[in-house]
C-alpha cells in the first residue's frame, strides 16, 4: 500500500533563518506531488506541485521554493524565512495521468516563525 | 476562477442525530469532488471521491451526493458520534486547461458532536 512521510511534525524558527521540509511518498512511481499551506481559520493554499522530477509550478509569488530530486521526494524550501510564512505545511500525492485519483495527505508540519 | 464555499463554517449536534454537510461550486466543469476529514493537528483524510458522473457514493454511514448542475455535494453522516467530531473539507478538481491534477479547497466546516 501507499504511504507517504512528512518531517519534522513540529518545527520553530527565528526569522530570517532558512527552511527545509521533507516529504516522501512509498508504494507508487511517478506522482503528482503537491505542497499546501492552511493558514490558522482559512482553507488550503496550493503553493506548489509537481508531475515529475526536476518539474515544478509555483501558485504562489512568494520566498519559498520545491524541488522534486528524486521521483518520490519533495521538498520545500526557504533562504530566509518571514514571520507570515507560519502555518500548517501539508504534503500530498494523487496518481500520475489518472484524473479521478483521490488525493492523499501527509500528517503535516506545524511551523512557527519567531 | 472555480471557488469553493462551505457553510456553516461551524456546526454542533447531539450524539445520534444525522449531519448535513454542504459544499458548493462555482464552476461545473469538474473531474469528480472529494470530502475530508481533518482532526486537531492532523493531515486530511480522505473519506469520499464522486466521480463527475456520478450522483452518490457511500461508505458505511457517510453518503455524498453530487447535483454538477447547480454546484452542489452534500455529505450525510448518519446517527453521529462523538468520534466524528472533526473539521470536514470538500475540495473540487477542475476541468481548466490549466488546472489539470489541480484541486480547490473549500474552508471546511467544524463539527462538535456532543454526548
Amino acid at each position: 500500500s501507499q504511504t507517504i512521510h512528512q518531517w519534522p511534525a513540529t518545527l520553530v524558527q527565528p526569522v530570517g533563518s532558512p527552511l527545509s521540509l521533507e516529504c516522501t511518498v512509498e508504494g507508487t512511481s511517478n506522482p503528482n506531488l503537491y505542497w499546501y499551506r492552511q493558514a490558522a481559520g482559512r482553507g488550503l493554499q496550493l503553493l506548489f506541485y509537481s508531475v515529475g522530477i526536476g518539474q515544478i509550478s509555483s501558485e504562489v509569488p512568494q520566498n519559498l521554493s520545491a524541488s522534486r530530486p528524486q521521483d518520490r521526494q519533495f521538498i520545500l524550501s526557504s533562504k530566509k524565512l518571514l514571520l507570515s510564512d507560519s502555518g500548517f505545511y501539508l504534503c500530498a500525492w494523487s496518481v500520475q495521468g489518472l484524473y479521478n485519483s483521490p488525493l492523499h495527505f501527509g500528517n503535516g508540519t506545524r511551523l512557527t516563525v519567531t | 476562477k472555480q471557488e469553493v464555499t462551505q457553510i456553516p463554517a461551524a456546526l454542533s449536534v447531539p450524539e445520534g442525530e444525522n449531519l448535513v454537510l454542504n459544499c458548493s461550486f462555482t464552476d461545473s466543469a469538474i473531474y469528480n469532488l472529494q470530502w475530508f476529514r481533518q482532526d486537531p493537528g492532523k493531515g486530511l483524510t480522505s473519506l469520499l471521491l464522486i466521480q463527475s458522473s456520478q450522483r452518490e457514493q457511500t461508505s458505511g454511514r457517510l453518503n455524498a451526493s453530487l447535483d454538477k448542475s447547480s454546484g452542489r455535494s452534500t455529505l450525510y453522516i448518519a446517527a453521529s458520534q462523538p468520534g466524528d467530531s472533526a473539521t470536514y473539507l470538500c475540495a473540487v478538481k477542475g476541468r481548466e486547461v490549466d488546472s489539470w491534477g489541480k484541486f480547490q479547497f473549500g474552508a471546511g466546516t467544524q463539527v462538535v458532536v456532543t454526548p
